[in-house]
């Protein structure tokens, strides 16, 4: 399979803090999304990035497939974006998703 | 368009027990997944389905089945539950083109179970 590490793996921000996640993975893919499992235990779909760079309000995501690499940044952290954030990929060849562990994020007033 | 859902939403077995999890999707897609995540850990693939009648394992199938009669249902079934069964099991579907692109994929709520 492919091996995704993701880090860090545990964060606490000051509300309004900035910040960035990696994702690093082993092979290369044509597929990677980011998700955010809020407190309620719901995955919810933030970006699918396989490659370059999109943005969703304070979110924005970069993926550079060639060195095997994404980077999730949160601006202006507010509360409601604490939670644990996964990245996963799938290759060109194979069926499969794989999961890194997650960057779980506390975001304190 | 619901998307994914997945019924129920908790539930509470014997050790010994059996139920089938449902999972059902309406936006057509052919590949369809069932992971198991514990406490405070990541998301772990069981069997996924890359359309009506293929199936194949995951990294943890063992004491489940699953079926896939049409696009649509992807059932999860727990024969014999055990106290390592308890967990939180999300379905989720995608769409994979025939040149091999593989598209976002998307989440139900999850079903929490507990075997006691």
């Amino acid at each position: 399979g492919i091996q995704v590490e993701q880090s860090p793996p545990d964060l606490i921000l000051q509300e309004g803090a900035n910040s960035t996640l990696r994702c690093n993975f082993s092979d290369s893919v044509n597929n990677l999304q980011w998700f955010h499992q809020n407190p309620w235990g719901q995955l919810i779909n933030l970006f699918y990035i396989p490659s370059g760079t999109k943005q969703n309000g304070r979110l924005s995501a970069t993926t550079v497939a060639t060195e095997r690499y994404s980077l999730l940044y949160i601006s202006s952290s507010q509360t409601t974006d604490s939670g644990v954030y996964f990245c996963a990929v799938a290759r060109n060849t194979g069926n499969q998703f794989y999961f890194g562990t997650g960057t779980s994020l506390t975001v304190i007033p | 368009n619901a998307g994914v859902t997945q019924t129920p939403k908790f539930r509470i077995l014997k050790i010994g027990q059996s139920m089938t999890l449902q999972c059902t999707q309406d936006m057509n897609h052919n590949y369809m997944y069932w992971y198991r995540q514990d406490p405070g850990m990541g998301l772990k693939l069981i069997y996924y389905s890359v359309g009506a009648g293929i199936t194949d394992k995951g990294e943890v199938p063992n004491g489940y089945n699953v079926s896939r009669s049409t696009t649509e249902d992807f059932p999860l079934r727990l024969e014999l539950a055990a106290p390592s069964q308890t967990s939180v099991y999300f379905c989720a579907s995608s769409f994979r083109t025939s040149g091999g692109q593989n598209n976002e994929q998307f989440f139900g709520p999850g079903t929490r179970l507990t075997v006691l």
